[in-house]
């Protein structure tokens, strides 16, 4: 089987742009979770879908937003750019969630000048 | 807040050494995981206990868990050079669909 695709790997943007990251799971899995990794915080948790229903969301503002297709295909998106957006953002993917194994991506390197 | 915290945050160790790295967490949990992360790529799944299991092994490696301590240790026996990467626990905060990660645990391998 296919990996965990990230598209695209390197994103430069400017304060105030917006910008929509992809991730295409391993075939048959059905729950996408989000993850942002910086140096100071660490990875946190942004959100879970499965099945297009986003189960659960962390501590992120609004202008963090996702969404799942049927095909199970995640995408997140970030409004009004900010410097402190700059991470690598993850998505792992796995058959039922976050208690089972997850499967990462490569990431996404975003860089907010 | 990070559920779990791995401790040492930085390890380094001659190649052929065992390394041990310990993890902690706050809140009761179905499962515990472990990742490795080379430099700034994904997280790749090392090894999943469960809540029941006390033990578990794979390869090289070995997890123990104890809930009582709300604790757990990854030991990585007979090291190389390849090992030397970021070690993550992860617990998932039973009910709330999503992993906690803890700070990680960098690890290096000296030849």
């Amino acid at each position: 089987k296919a990996g965990v695709t990230q598209t695209p790997r390197y994103l430069i943007k400017t304060r105030g742009q917006q910008v929509t990251l992809s991730c295409s799971p391993i075939s048959g899995h059905r729950s996408v979770s989000w993850y942002q990794q910086t140096p100071g915080q660490g990875l946190q948790f942004l959100f879970e879908y499965f099945s297009e229903t986003q189960r659960n969301k962390g501590n992120f503002p609004g202008r963090f937003s996702g969404r799942q297709f049927s095909n199970s295909r995640s995408e997140m998106n970030v409004s009004t750019l900010e410097l402190g957006d700059s991470a690598l953002y993850l998505c792992a993917s796995s058959s039922i969630g976050p208690y089972d194994t997850q499967y990462f991506g490569p990431g996404t390197r975003l860089t907010v000048l | 807040s990070q559920q779990g915290e791995e401790d040492p945050q930085a390890l380094s160790i001659q190649e052929g050494e065992n390394a041990t790295m310990n993890c902690s967490y706050k809140t009761s949990i179905n499962n515990l995981q472990w990742y490795r992360q080379n430099s700034g790529r994904g997280l790749v799944h090392l090894i999943l206990i469960r809540s029941n299991e006390r033990e578990k092994h794979s390869g090289r490696l070995r997890v123990t868990l104890d809930t009582s301590k709300k604790s757990s240790s990854l030991l990585i026996t007979a090291s190389r050079a390849a090992d030397t990467a970021s070690y993550f626990c992860a617990t998932d905060g039973q009910g709330a669909q999503k992993l906690v990660f803890g700070q990680g645990t960098r690890l290096t391998i000296n030849p």
